[in-house]
């Protein structure tokens, strides 16, 4: 069965340092997000991705952060000058179309950590 | 992976027993829910979800009851079994978008 994987699974990091999480969404999907998740807290929607554009994010998703498709197959998650609070699991998912209702499979995530 | 903290609630229920999962949700214009489970190590994984216009759906051995008049959700899950064991968390989204807001889960644990 098709999956999205993400890499690393833990990425350790110094402040102020830049990182990339890297996805891979399934192959026929058209639609990817990034949820994170920090310790002990819910999931949180950071941004939704189609047709090279961001069509949804939240407020989490600042100026810090950027989403790319760099080829036919990678979905990354940038923050360029990490801070101790962007400390969390980092989900990738992606959905064959993007309705609300669609379906989102979900990446067995990245754990960042930010000393 | 882990995807929960130290203070998530926790329902043990024994193999073979019915399983119920609560969520009280927060935003009364919320039109579309869906029920996660996620085990560890994992990424959450679709159950089954609900739309407003319903106040109950069943699938293969799970059951989502809404009550819009008190903003409740619950997951029923039939004849819990080992491979149940998860963390179960519910999410709601009221503006046909993608931002989606997530429940803090509850851990279930089925006891052999």
């Amino acid at each position: 069965e098709p999956e999205v994987t993400q890499t690393p699974s833990h990425q350790v990091t110094q402040m102020g340092q830049e990182v990339i999480l890297r996805c891979v969404p399934i192959s026929n999907h058209l639609y990817f997000y990034w949820y994170r998740q920090i310790l002990g807290q819910k999931v949180e929607f950071l941004v939704s991705f189609y047709n090279n554009e961001i069509s949804e994010k939240s407020e989490i998703f600042d100026d810090q952060f950027s989403v790319e498709r760099p080829d036919g197959s990678n979905f990354t998650l940038k923050i360029r000058s990490t801070k101790l609070e962007d400390s969390a699991m980092y989900f990738c998912a992606s959905s064959e179309r993007g309705r609300y209702t669609d379906t989102q499979y979900f990446g067995p995530g990245t754990r960042l950590t930010v000393l | 992976g882990e995807s929960v903290g130290l203070h998530l609630p926790t329902l043990s229920v024994q193999e073979g027993d019915n399983s119920i999962i609560n969520c009280a949700y927060s935003n009364s214009a919320s039109d579309y829910f869906i029920w996660y489970k996620q085990e560890s190590g994992k990424g959450p994984q679709f159950i089954i979800d609900i739309r407003s216009n319903m106040d109950k759906r069943q699938g293969q051995r799970v059951t989502v009851l809404l009550n819009k008049t008190v903003k409740h959700l619950s997951l029923q899950i039939a004849a819990t079994q080992p491979g149940d064991s998860a963390v179960y968390f519910c999410a709601e989204n009221s503006d046909y978008g993608q931002n989606f807001v997530f429940g803090p889960g509850t851990r279930l644990s089925v006891l052999p």
